[in-house]
């Protein structure tokens, strides 16, 4: 079956420009987490959703990035005033259930570039 | 100090070569241990599962978890140029808050095995 997509997979913006990427999981997967790559460093938590639950936005860097997910499926994350140090990779992933031990299958991510 | 420590290498090896990669930690709450395989703008996928401490083996590929040092290590014997890519070690902790599993992500060691 389709793996988890990510759109688009390059973006370049310039500085206080606002961009979404959006991430479409896997069919049935309840559970999606956004996490951005830097160069040199490993990944770094977002956000998580769960079903229909409040999300986990605690790996947010600041209140310029936010993130949705409508109807249990398909989530856009936003960043507003794009600076140059978010540019970076933004990684989605889905999981098909809550819990500990459940696996995470990413996407190919969305490179951002902030001019 | 990082949560997981991770050398970035870059290592290169020759075909056939056994390969050793690391990461060292220092929440003694992690449970699941993971190794993940990242090719060239790709997304990371799962390649070796541990829960707790032992060894685990599948195919050319053994991961071990050594919690009395918080220490994990990934061999790969055999060697193969298409084994060419970034490995990331990651781990998290089963208090779960929401269900969420966030996975706490090694830097990536990037390798090159030359034929």
């Amino acid at each position: 079956g389709a793996g988890v997509s990510q759109s688009p997979s390059n973006k370049v913006t310039e500085k206080g420009k606002d961009v979404e990427l959006r991430c479409d999981p896997i069919s049935g997967h309840t559970a999606l987490y956004w996490y951005r790559q830097s160069l040199g460093q490993g990944l770094e938590f977002l956000i998580y959703f769960q079903g229909n639950s409040a999300p986990d936005k605690s790996g947010l860097p600041s209140d310029r990035f936010s993130a949705e997910r409508t109807g249990g499926s398909v989530s856009t994350l936003t960043i507003q005033r794009t600076q140059q140090e978010d540019s970076a990779v933004y990684l989605c992933a889905s999981a098909r259930r809550q819990g500990g031990g459940d696996t995470q299958y990413f996407g190919p991510g969305t490179r951002l570039t902030v001019l | 100090q990082k949560e997981v420590e991770q050398d970035p290498g870059p290592l290169s090896v020759p075909e056939g070569a056994i390969v050793s990669l690391n990461c060292t930690y220092s929440n003694s709450a992690f449970q699941y241990f993971m190794w993940y395989r990242q090719y060239s703008r790709k997304g990371p996928e799962l390649l070796m599962y541990t829960y707790s401490s032992g060894n685990k083996e599948d195919g050319r590929f053994t991961a071990q978890v050594d919690k009395s040092s918080k220490y994990i290590s990934l061999f790969i014997r055999d060697s193969q140029p298409s084994d060419s890519a970034t490995y990331l070690c990651a781990m998290s902790d089963p208090q779960l808050i929401q269900g969420a599993q966030k996975l706490v992500f090694g830097q990536g060691t990037r390798l090159t095995i030359n034929p």
